[in-house]
């Protein structure tokens, strides 16, 4: 196991409705990243969090944002859901000091009918 | 074009054969390189690291040719359970940098 937990497991929402999806990370992760999965395709890069604040943002809207919280724990919310936005969507941390070695959650299946 | 460029195949093998999985990465800035497995809808999972003077780890091999900028992964003795998707993976710049997949490689090993 990771040690990094993703809630919830599957989701299901409508088009313009808000998502919130959480992620919890082992003490001492400072970096927290997060990666939108579409079907067929490699993970993308939406955003990395270091110690609380965004250091580093892929090609994502706005209406993509998160929060990183000193328990290690983080957010992924998602606002004016579009049918697109239908993925799977991982976090991933890792430890100050061997930021090499990222640990992925099991990841977030959303579907956006 | 994009960052990683893989063929998704599906590579489709007997037990006990060879497979080679190739990926192009357009970056010359890129400094890592790695190879993930994942298994159908789970997250990412680590194979190998993959450096300048290639590596290998039991059946396997990775190559790294940075002029061509050019990754490889052989696996040998293939076995039903190396089933999955194979993501080929580069990192830039610093060790807090962003990782750029591949779309992947689709293996199906069957008996």
């Amino acid at each position: 196991e990771t040690g990094v937990t993703q809630s919830p497991t599957h989701l299901i929402k409508t088009r313009g409705q808000q998502v919130t999806l959480r992620c919890s990370s082992q003490s001492g992760h400072n970096t927290v990243s997060w990666y939108q999965q579409a079907l067929g395709q490699g993970p993308q890069f939406i955003f990395q969090y270091y110690r609380e604040e965004e250091n580093g943002r892929g090609n994502f809207p706005p209406r993509f944002s998160g929060l990183q919280f000193p328990n290690y724990s983080s957010e992924l919310n998602v606002n004016a859901l579009e049918l697109d936005d239908s993925a799977l969507y991982l976090c991933a941390s890792s430890l100050e000091g061997d930021k090499e070695k990222l640990f992925f959650g099991s990841g977030t299946q959303l579907s956006v009918l | 074009r994009k960052e990683v460029e893989q063929d998704p195949g599906p590579f489709n093998v007997p037990e006990g054969a060879t497979v080679a999985f190739n990926c192009t990465y357009s970056n010359s800035a890129s400094q890592s390189f790695f190879w993930y497995r994942q298994d159908c809808r789970k997250e990412p999972k680590l194979l190998m690291s993959v450096y300048s003077s290639g590596n290998e780890d039991g059946r396997f091999t990775a190559q790294l040719n940075r002029a061509s900028q050019y990754i490889s992964l052989l696996i040998r003795d293939s076995k039903l359970s190396d089933s999955a998707t194979y993501l080929c993976v580069v990192r830039r710049g610093s060790t807090l940098g962003r990782l750029y997949f591949g779309r992947g490689t689709q293996l199906t090993v069957w008996p």
